[in-house]
């Protein structure tokens, strides 16, 4: 089944302790991006990457990071959250470099005390 | 750079009622236009997109759109609302390669 992947679904954190979420894609698509969802603001764009190796700054990237070192794989590091981190997150991918069908994962609710 | 503007965050209908959720988009090139929805505790999945060609697009579950580029209007409607169409609603707006903008979205509720 094609399917965008995130790991966790739901996580409690408190400021400043670092962490990962985790985002694979079985489709074989060059771009993936990553996006936060808060009430009344819609998607904004954290990072995208146009392919492995290739990564870079999306609307809002303060306090977050990323690396592709696979195709599959896009993972979200915050290396120091804090409370204004907290939202909805998702992980997208799609076939024609971020301006066709994006395909979401599941989101990733994230807490940060 | 492009922005989308979706006119109602709630819009409640009663089950059988027309759906018609708006977008008005601003763009400097012709655009491509998505409608997603997000569904309780799911990601976005596409409904229906316009690129070119044929201006009424048919989507998934009994949705479609009208690209009015003199309005710069893709409005959403369905013209029969069911209870699973209780959902979030997103328009999005794209000039170029990774260059989507989504509009803030639209709460649909489906009264019984």
């Amino acid at each position: 089944e094609a399917q965008v992947t995130q790991n966790p679904r739901y996580l409690i954190t408190v400021t400043g302790k670092k962490l990962t979420v985790t985002c694979s894609q079985n489709m074989n698509h060059e771009y993936m991006s990553w996006y936060r969802q808060d009430p009344g603001l819609g998607l904004r764009q954290i990072y995208y990457s146009m392919n492995v190796e290739v990564t870079d700054k999306g609307d809002v990237p303060e306090g977050y990071k990323v690396s592709r070192k696979e195709k599959r794989n896009f993972p979200l590091i915050l290396e120091s959250p804090s409370p204004n981190q907290t939202s909805l997150y998702f992980c997208a991918s799609d076939l024609a470099g971020g301006w066709g069908e994006q395909f979401f994962g599941p989101g990733t609710r994230l807490t940060v005390l | 750079a492009q922005s989308v503007t979706q006119l109602g965050s709630h819009v409640s209908v009663s089950e059988g009622a027309l759906v018609l959720l708006r977008c008005n988009y601003s763009s400097s090139v012709p655009p491509y236009l998505f409608w997603y929805v997000q569904y309780p505790n799911q990601g976005l999945q596409l409904l229906l997109k316009y690129t070119t060609g044929a201006t009424l697009v048919k989507g998934i579950n009994g949705f479609e759109a009208e690209f009015k580029k003199s309005e710069t209007s893709f409005h959403l409607t369905k013209p029969s609302a069911h209870m699973s169409d209780a959902a979030e609603y997103f328009c999005a707006v794209s000039e170029s390669s990774n260059d989507m903008r989504f509009g803030a979205g639209t709460r649909l509720t489906v009264k019984p």
